[in-house]
């Protein structure tokens, strides 16, 4: 069945360190989206990628699309206390279910 | 309210007793996701909603667990003779088809049920 692994599932970094978290599908997504949760919060939509290959940037962060369309990474550049929390990649198969990835909790020390 | 809801924020209860957790999505929403998560877990899909469709029962862990969304709009999920491994939080999701530009899935609050 569909499955979406990610990489790692923790991590801990000093503050004004990058961050990457890598999402892996077994099979080939129509689309990926990726969420952030807040400690004690619900998750939250930040973006969806849909081509081969394309790039986004939100700030400090950069989203990536695998070329197979197999893979996804996201990237925050020079970390706040204000990333800190689980961040989800969700894929897509063209079905209408989104597959959510295990997630990555961000943990920035001051 | 702008947001989806979900009802009670909390609920304790104990092993054996039947359990029913609410959601209501944004209106005009057709799509509507129930998900579990446990402590310091991911999401785990239960059911999907799509307008008249049948659900997608798929991830349902049991057959303690049932959900019903009447006039395609509010859902409730039932839990059956709960167990302590049944405890989480409960999220609710609804996606709207064009309502927004990504299609994204937007999540209530939550309901943190506890069963002792």
């Amino acid at each position: 069945g569909q499955q979406v692994m990610q990489i790692p599932q923790y991590q801990h970094v000093q503050e004004g360190e990058d961050f990457t978290t890598y999402c892996n599908s077994s099979t080939t997504l129509s689309n990926i989206q990726w969420y952030k949760q807040r400690p004690g919060g619900h998750p939250v939509f930040l973006i969806q990628l849909v081509k081969s290959g394309e790039v986004k940037k939100q700030k400090r962060l950069t989203f990536q699309f695998g070329e197979a369309k197999k893979n996804s990474s996201l990237h925050i550049t020079a970390t706040q206390t204000t990333d800190v929390g689980t961040y989800f990649c969700a894929g897509k198969t063209g079905a209408n279910n989104l597959f959510f990835g295990t997630g990555t909790r961000l943990t920035v020390i001051p | 309210g702008a947001g989806v809801s979900q009802s009670p924020s909390n609920k304790v209860t104990e092993k054996g007793k039947d359990v029913e957790l609410r959601c209501d999505p944004i209106s005009g929403h057709t799509a509507l996701y129930w998900y579990r998560q446990s402590l310091g877990q991911g999401l785990e899909f239960l059911i999907y909603f799509q307008g008249n469709s049948a659900p997608d029962k798929s991830g349902l862990p049991s057959d303690r667990f049932s959900a019903e969304r009447t006039g395609g709009s509010v859902s409730t999920l039932t839990i059956q003779r709960t167990q302590q491994e049944d405890s989480a939080v409960y999220l609710c999701a609804s996606r709207g088809t064009g309502t927004t530009l990504y299609n994204e899935q937007f999540f209530g609050p939550g309901t943190r049920l506890t069963v002792l």
